[in-house]
């Protein structure tokens, strides 16, 4: 099955810096690659997805990246701020009704 | 957009008691959904996948017979924990897809489980 490797665990910024979260898959026949965050007690909510025919997806200061051969995805956050703080989690799947599988998250910590 | 409904938001049993945990697609038909299990600063477990109409499809070390999952409408599917034991303590949260064709999944607001 697909296994999805996340880094970094936990990760500290100050306000108005750069965050980069990577993940890489197992699976070469996943084709679909979201990202989710989740606040203390919430549910994960999706933030940005990128399907396998797309290399990179951007929507305003959160960017996808995706790299097929070596299967890695990351996530960018640009001009960091303390509201984005919460845990982020990359998953992998394939589309139609298969299930997604997880990355064990990464802690991201923004300072004002 | 797509909404999941979860209930009950938190529950609190003793042990050797059984708790069901409802989760409604609102606004579309849920042919497929997935129940997972969070313990704390931990990723998502998915624990079984609940199908319309037939038995779900539990994950490996997922003990069937104590986590009962019902999908009997395309808009409802419940997790029943029977016998709960302290160990059983944990968030639970249910996803689905949101409509044919779509990639994208939808969560239930997740259920915090205590047994004591």
């Amino acid at each position: 099955g697909e296994n999805v490797e996340q880094h970094p665990s936990t990760l500290s910024v100050q306000e108005g810096d750069s965050a980069v979260i990577k993940c890489t898959y197992s699976d070469s026949a996943s084709n679909y690659f979201p990202w989710y965050k989740q606040e203390l007690g919430k549910r994960p909510q999706l933030i940005i997805d990128i399907r396998s025919n797309v290399g990179e997806k951007k929507d305003q200061r959160i960017a996808v990246t995706l790299n097929k051969t070596a299967k890695h995805f990351s996530l960018h956050i640009t001009e960091t701020q303390p509201e984005d703080s919460a845990v982020y989690f990359c998953a992998a799947g394939l589309s139609g009704y298969s299930t997604l599988t997880f990355g064990k998250g990464t802690m991201l910590l923004v300072s004002p | 957009g797509a909404v999941v409904s979860q209930h009950p938001s938190w529950v609190i049993c003793k042990s050797g008691t059984s708790v069901k945990i409802e989760c409604r697609s609102l606004d579309f038909q849920a042919t497929t959904m997935f129940w997972y299990r969070q313990f704390p600063k931990q990723s998502l477990m998915l624990m079984a996948t609940s199908n319309e109409g037939s038995k779900a499809t539990y994950e490996q070390g997922v003990e069937k017979d104590k986590f009962l999952i019902n999908h009997a409408s395309l808009t409802l599917s419940t997790l029943t924990v029977t016998s709960a034991h302290p160990e059983d303590s944990s968030f639970y949260i249910c996803s689905a897809r949101a409509q044919r064709g779509s990639y994208g999944y939808t969560f239930g607001s997740g259920t915090r489980l205590t047994v004591v």
